[in-house]
């Protein structure tokens, strides 16, 4: 079946330095979602990209997807304290159905 | 204001006992959705459904059941036959298009311990 990964697991940073998540999939998707869980939490939905090679911004957050549809990124320049969180990459093939990667987990050090 | 209810927020029970764990929502979705969240696996989802009286099986729906009587609700069944049930389950809800898949807005979640 589909499996989409994601990349790193835990990620450290001093509060400033930049951070990048990876998903990729092992196959063709629709569309990507991503998605940030703040500890004790739940899955706050960010953003949706469906167009080969697109990218999207929000304020310090820059979102790419894959030109061949099967990986994308979320990069956070800058980063912040309010920043910590988990953060979920989902791609949907069939529709209906997300399939979510394991998930980053951003730590901020002020 | 609009939103998904899951109730309770903490629930315990023993082995050997099914649970069934509530999910409501007043956002007027069609669809609706229960995800398992365990650390270092993401989420993973066990049923959804896009109309009412009608649910598919997800990834992993062994040792679960659901139902869809109502268009607010989708209560999860957690069965004496799921081997590994502590876990942390999120109903989410969406609305259905069948083009692509709509933004998932989320519950505050269940954290279900058996012991």
């Amino acid at each position: 079946g589909q499996q989409v990964m994601q990349i790193p697991q835990y990620q450290h940073v001093q509060e400033g330095e930049d951070f990048t998540t990876y998903c990729n999939s092992s196959t063709t998707l629709s569309n990507i979602q991503w998605y940030k869980q703040r500890p004790g939490g739940h899955p706050v939905f960010l953003i949706q990209l469906v167009k080969s090679g697109e990218v999207k911004k929000q304020k310090r957050l820059t979102f790419q997807f894959g030109e061949a549809k099967k990986n994308s990124s979320l990069h956070i320049t800058a980063t912040q304290t309010t920043d910590v969180g988990t953060y979920f990459c989902g791609g949907g093939t069939s529709y209906g159905k997300l399939t979510f990667g394991q998930g980053t987990i951003l730590t901020v050090h002020p | 204001d609009g939103g998904i209810t899951q109730s309770p927020k903490y629930l315990f029970r023993k082995e050997g006992q099914n649970v069934t764990l509530s999910c409501e929502q007043n956002l007027n979705h069609d669809a609706m959705y229960w995800y398992r969240q365990d650390p270092g696996q993401g989420l993973r989802l066990i049923y959804y459904s896009q109309i009412v009286n009608d649910f598919q099986k997800g990834d992993i729906a062994e040792g679960y059941s659901v139902s869809r009587e109502k268009k607010e609700s989708f209560p999860l069944t957690v069965t004496s036959a799921q081997k590994n049930p502590t876990a942390f389950y999120l109903c989410a809800s969406s609305i259905w298009t069948s083009s692509y898949n709509s933004p998932l807005h989320f519950g505050n979640g269940t954290r279900l311990t058996v012991t």
